[in-house]
């Protein structure tokens, strides 16, 4: 069965205090992981993807790298700005239903000034 | 990236209603999707809309509870019928664009009284 679980499940940081968050999957044939960041009452916000293990995109203080199982998401000298829940998932391979995206239950982020 | 305009942004309503979300994309998209986000629960796809086709839906999710419309390229409605409390709910629709990703509407909170 397809799987995702995010760790841990609640992070607090002083700012400037880098951390990692991480996502194992459990998928057969990814076809990409997703990172989104979602703030209280809102949608989820397009962060990264990730398609090959070794990958690693970057975007100011985040930075996201691929294994065969697991994803990281760095979070370099954090501010306060960027707390928020930070979700994982991976796409199902073109075999199932084309583009559902499997979540996991999430990272909540507070970034202490 | 796409725009996407979800209506109405809340609601609050009597059980055994139903309510009809709305889902409007600024550009013409091939996959469109609708999620659940439970209080305190990450996304689950609750079907894919289809364009001149019925919906797909995932395990757990059925066409007289969740029926679904997918008259154009840029629309697609979910009806949630015969509320309860249960379905007190975030529900959210997104679209594929390029690469597999995808970009989630600012959602629709319901509370079902």
């Amino acid at each position: 069965e397809d799987q995702v679980t995010q760790s841990p499940e609640a992070l607090r940081l002083q700012e400037g205090e880098s951390s990692s968050l991480n996502c194992s999957y459990t998928v057969s044939g990814l076809r990409g992981l997703f990172w989104y960041r979602q703030d209280p009452g809102k949608g989820p916000e397009f962060l990264f993807t990730l398609y090959s293990a070794g990958e690693e995109k970057e975007k100011e203080r985040l930075k996201a790298t691929l294994t065969k199982k697991e994803s990281f998401l760095h979070i370099t000298a954090p501010k306060p700005e960027d707390s928020a829940t930070y979700l994982c998932a991976v796409q199902a391979p073109l075999s199932s239903n084309t583009g559902k995206l499997i979540f996991g239950q999430g990272t909540t982020l507070q970034v202490k000034p | 990236s796409a725009v996407i305009s979800q209506k109405p942004s809340r609601d609050i309503c009597q059980r055994g209603t139903s309510l009809t979300i709305q889902c409007q994309v600024d550009s013409q998209v091939t996959m469109m999707f609708w999620y659940r986000q439970q209080p305190g629960q990450s996304l689950t796809l609750i079907a894919t809309a289809n364009q001149g086709s019925e919906a797909t839906y995932e395990s757990g999710f059925v066409i007289d509870k969740f029926p679904i419309s997918r008259p154009n390229l840029t629309f697609s409605t979910l009806t949630v019928s015969n509320m309860s409390p249960e379905d007190s709910s975030i529900y959210l629709c997104s679209v594929e664009a390029t690469a597999g990703t995808q970009y989630f509407g600012p959602g629709t909170r319901l509370l079902v009284l």
